[in-house]
């Protein structure tokens, strides 16, 4: 079972739409990430959370740590918001310090206009 | 623009060829990261960094596989006798400590032939 689960593993929108994409992991983690992949590859890191709710723009990421459940929603959807949404959490060395992340497999979003 | 680099963007070679790919990471940043990105998969870890020392590697990275930090400063990744296999987009990234936020660059895109 991988640790870090996301769906769904495609979405379609139309643009204006309100989007959600949700990660289930399995390990302890102190923080989760959420990055976003555009075609080409590059990968920029939208949020870094440990509790609660933040919110960036049109993007807002929710976790409940008891649940080991994280969510990231879009609000009024647009085309540029087409991407991969990547969701990751870092591995917990012996000492207790965060190593590597740990990534899902990602979410391809869609929006047409 | 201070941001994380790789060198080269794009490398094809063939089948048994030795590759060397480098990474700059954003200055002062302690951790550096090396992933490995397959098509329609998330990216997995191969190794990382804390300043010139190398804490953690994946049983990803064969002994073909060879990564240093010699000044604590930029990185290279080394693939000898390249296989089809090892085709992939190679991400390197950096953070200021653990824990921290991670910072991506744009990708190796490798081709064996």
């Amino acid at each position: 079972k991988n640790e870090v689960e996301q769906s769904p593993q495609n979405l379609t929108a139309q643009e204006g739409e309100f989007i959600t994409i949700n990660c289930s992991y399995s390990v302890g983690i102190s923080a989760l990430h959420w990055l976003q992949q555009h075609p080409g590859g590059g990968i920029v890191s939208l949020f870094m959370l440990s509790s609660g709710k933040k919110k960036h723009g049109r993007l807002i990421a929710t976790i409940n740590i008891q649940e080991k459940h994280s969510s990231l929603h879009i609000t009024a959807s647009h085309p540029r918001d087409s991407a991969v949404y990547i969701c990751a959490v870092p591995l917990m060395n012996y000492g207790g310090s965060q190593g590597n992340l740990i990534f899902g497999k990602g979410t391809k979003l869609s929006v047409k206009p | 623009d201070t941001g994380v680099s790789q060198d080269p963007r794009h490398k094809i070679t063939k089948r048994g060829q030795n590759v060397t790919f480098r990474c700059d990471p954003i200055s002062e940043h302690n951790r550096l990261y090396w992933y490995r990105q397959t098509l329609g998969q998330g990216p997995e870890f191969l190794t990382y960094f804390q300043n010139e020392a190398q804490l953690e590697k994946s049983r990803l990275l064969s002994d073909r596989f060879s990564a240093e930090r010699p000044k604590g400063s930029f990185s290279t990744l080394e693939i000898q006798r390249t296989e089809q296999g090892d085709s992939a987009m190679y991400l390197c990234a950096s953070s200021l400590w653990a824990g921290n936020e991670q910072f991506f660059g744009p990708g190796t895109r490798l081709t064996v032939l």
